[in-house]
């Protein structure tokens, strides 16, 4: 009954090993959206798509890149890990046309860098 | 800038009420949502205020006044699983979600 999947949960990569984490749902929304979560910190935006605009935030490291191939599934590319970036990765979705526009995260990928 | 406020952590017994306050400061207001997140897991869902007033969903309940930029989440009968962290965010006018940091809620028996 999962709705939006992450994997995989753990990753563990090395300093500038290119790493790609997955997220894919079975809600059928319309936007997607890419977190980072420090120990105690809140959630990151790193960017998100409306079906296929991409919105990039303005302080996320070109480091990062998004794909998403089609509806149900996104894609976090960091070409570079370095130490920094150690953290949960959070992917949500949304329905895009509602006031309330929840967002529903899936479980996230932790990802250590060594 | 925009900022959302929230204790870093509270300490509650089970069986008790807590309330977990959050402020805010943000460029226009469309929402203000609570999530619930478990160490090491992702954020669920709570509740949604975007009208002033008490919000209540069985042992939780949600308070927002947007004049005073404020709201509080209310966990009832507390028990040992309600031991998590609590996000506030807030909708800006961009229809932006701004987060704050959470609040860490240890429950004692």
């Amino acid at each position: 009954d999962a709705m939006v999947i992450q994997n995989p949960r753990y990753q563990v990569t090395q300093f500038g090993k290119p790493v790609t984490l997955s997220c894919s749902q079975t809600l059928n929304h319309n936007v997607m959206y890419w977190y980072q979560q420090k120990s105690s910190q809140a959630p990151k935006l790193l960017f998100h798509y409306y079906d296929k605009d991409f919105n990039n935030e303005a302080d996320t490291p070109d480091n990062f890149q998004s794909r998403r191939p089609n509806t149900s599934f996104c894609f976090l590319d960091i070409r570079s890990p370095g130490l920094g970036d150690a953290a949960m990765y959070l992917c949500a979705t949304s329905r895009g046309d509602s006031d309330q526009e929840t967002q529903y995260f899936g479980p996230g990928t932790r990802l250590l860098v060594l | 800038g925009q900022n959302i406020d929230q204790p870093t952590e509270m300490t509650a017994t089970e069986g008790a009420i807590v309330q977990i306050n959050c402020t805010y400061q943000t460029s226009g207001f469309n929402g203000l949502f609570w999530y619930q997140q478990h160490a090491g897991e992702a954020p669920t869902f709570l509740s949604y205020n975007v009208l002033d007033g008490l919000e209540e969903k069985g042992r939780f309940s949600s308070f927002l006044s947007r004049s005073k930029g404020y709201s509080y989440l209310l966990l009832k009968e507390l028990q040992m699983k309600d031991s998590a962290s609590y996000l506030c965010a807030v909708r800006d006018s961009n229809y932006q979600l701004i987060w704050g940091a959470g609040t860490k809620l240890i429950i004692k028996p």
